[in-house]
């Protein structure tokens, strides 16, 4: 069974679009993340929740916009797409101070 | 910043061990040292973590010099699947906030 699983894997659209990448976990955990990885392959940490409360903001465009409707989902909705959001986007979940878990990730190519 | 420095890359022959130095000289007391793996294209792969002692899993073996300055992630008989970039990471458990050096890039050779 997957743990971590993100919708979609792959994700081409056009400026301008919204667009939203859903992410869910089965692990019974209660924190929750986003990471961007650039075409430099750095993985940076965007956001993270906690029982569905924001924890970690990281200086992201306000364009992006987290949502966790319960403990087990966590979904990023990307308003105005901009060519430099074309990235690999993973979710990841712990329990809080725990070990990180992440999903497949889902590729972004604004055109 | 991470708070880390790997090697760039590395090469291992397959069936010998893959040894993966990391230096974190700045650690503090309270902060774990985490290694993580990223095999081409795939998310992020826990591997193993420490405090102070040294730790074996199924996956690796993780040696923690005794000031905690430096580590060396151990897999015992690489094989090709191994080939992936390895991340070594330092982190309070307290703190959420995990980050990302460029890590090592291994390569096992047939």
């Amino acid at each position: 069974d997957t743990a971590v699983s993100q919708t979609p894997k792959y994700l081409v659209t056009q400026m301008g679009n919204d667009k939203s990448i859903k992410c869910e976990q089965n692990l019974g955990h209660d924190t929750m993340y986003w990471y961007k990885q650039d075409s430099k392959k750095f993985l940076k940490i965007m956001f993270s929740y906690n029982n569905k409360e924001l924890i970690i903001n990281e200086t992201v465009p306000n364009r992006f916009s987290p949502k966790s409707p319960d403990k087990a989902h966590l979904n990023l909705h990307i308003n105005s797409l901009e060519l430099g959001d074309s990235a690999v986007y993973f979710c990841a979940s712990s329990s809080a101070g725990d070990t990180q878990y992440f999903g497949p990730g889902t590729r972004l190519t604004v055109l | 910043d991470a708070k880390t420095t790997q090697p760039t890359s590395m090469d291992c022959a397959e069936g010998r061990a893959a040894n993966l130095p990391c230096n974190h000289s700045t650690i503090s007391g309270n902060e774990y040292v985490y290694w993580y793996r990223q095999i081409h294209s795939q998310g992020p792969q826990y591997i193993i973590h420490g405090l102070k002692n040294n730790e074996t899993n199924e996956m690796a073996s993780l040696i923690i010099t005794e000031d905690r300055k430096s580590s060396t992630l151990i897999l015992p008989h690489a094989t090709l699947r191994d080939t992936a970039v390895y991340y070594c990471i330092v982190r309070e458990t307290s703190y959420d906030k995990v980050i990302f050096g460029p890590g090592t890039s291994l390569s096992v050779i047939p």
